[in-house]
């Protein structure tokens, strides 16, 4: 079983819908993050958190929110979603380090998002 | 600004030659390196990385170069497989207070004909 899920796996809403996107993780990390990847350019962070009820806008959290409600569930919501918002996202999850070692982050196999 | 750079969008080798894949990058707090291999339909999946304080990191058939004067690091692959095939990302660091921040380059696709 994957250790980083991601639901649902493709995507296609309509422009002013709102929509969810559902990660949870099996590894037993307390820092998870939301990425989105357009084409021809590398991932960018929309949103991350270090624990539970702990919330952090990334690089592009603009027209996004994110619920932190258990350790395992990161989900990630579009309040009204417009075209170009249509993008692969992908859920990460990493576990603190000593000593101010990098961490190794673990991505989910991504959401396909297609905002009409 | 882009502060992580894969100047090469693609790059194609024959089976058993070496792939070399190139990174550049410009913020001079960048001191940890990591290399990731994405498939189609899949998350990107750790590779290999390297400090600062290293400049050469190997595993198996996957060696990453560091070279800080120039702000540059290179993948090599030998010798390259099929199954290698996939976009390769570039990603920087500063370790400490910000270790949990990765930036991304664009991504290179490499494509390991047989």
């Amino acid at each position: 079983d994957a250790d980083v899920t991601q639901t649902p796996r493709n995507r296609i809403t309509k422009t002013g819908k709102r929509i969810m996107l559902e990660c949870s993780q099996t590894k037993g990390h307390d820092r998870m993050y939301w990425y989105r990847q357009d084409p021809g350019l590398g991932l960018r962070l929309i949103y991350y958190s270090f624990d539970v009820k702990d919330i952090n806008k990334g690089e592009i959290s603009d027209g996004y929110s994110v619920s932190r409600q258990a350790q395992a569930k990161f989900s990630l919501s579009l309040e009204s979603a417009i075209p170009n918002q249509t993008a692969l996202y992908f859920c990460a999850t990493s576990d603190l380090t000593s000593g101010g070692a990098v961490e190794t982050q673990y991505f989910g196999p991504g959401t396909r998002l297609l905002v009409l | 600004d882009q502060q992580v750079k894969q100047n090469s969008p693609s790059l194609s080798v024959q089976e058993g030659r070496i792939s070399i894949l190139n990174c550049d990058y410009t913020n001079s707090m960048f001191d940890y390196f990591l290399w990731y291999k994405k498939y189609p339909a899949e998350g990107p999946t750790f590779l290999i990385s390297i400090s600062s304080i290293k400049d050469k990191n190997e595993d198996g058939r996957f060696t990453v170069f560091l070279n800080k004067s120039a702000k540059h690091l290179s993948l090599h692959i030998v010798p390259s497989q099929p199954g290698d095939s996939a976009v390769y990302f570039c990603a920087a660091s500063e370790s400490g207070g910000s270790n949990y921040k990765l930036t991304f380059g664009k991504g290179t696709l490499l494509t390991v004909n047989p």
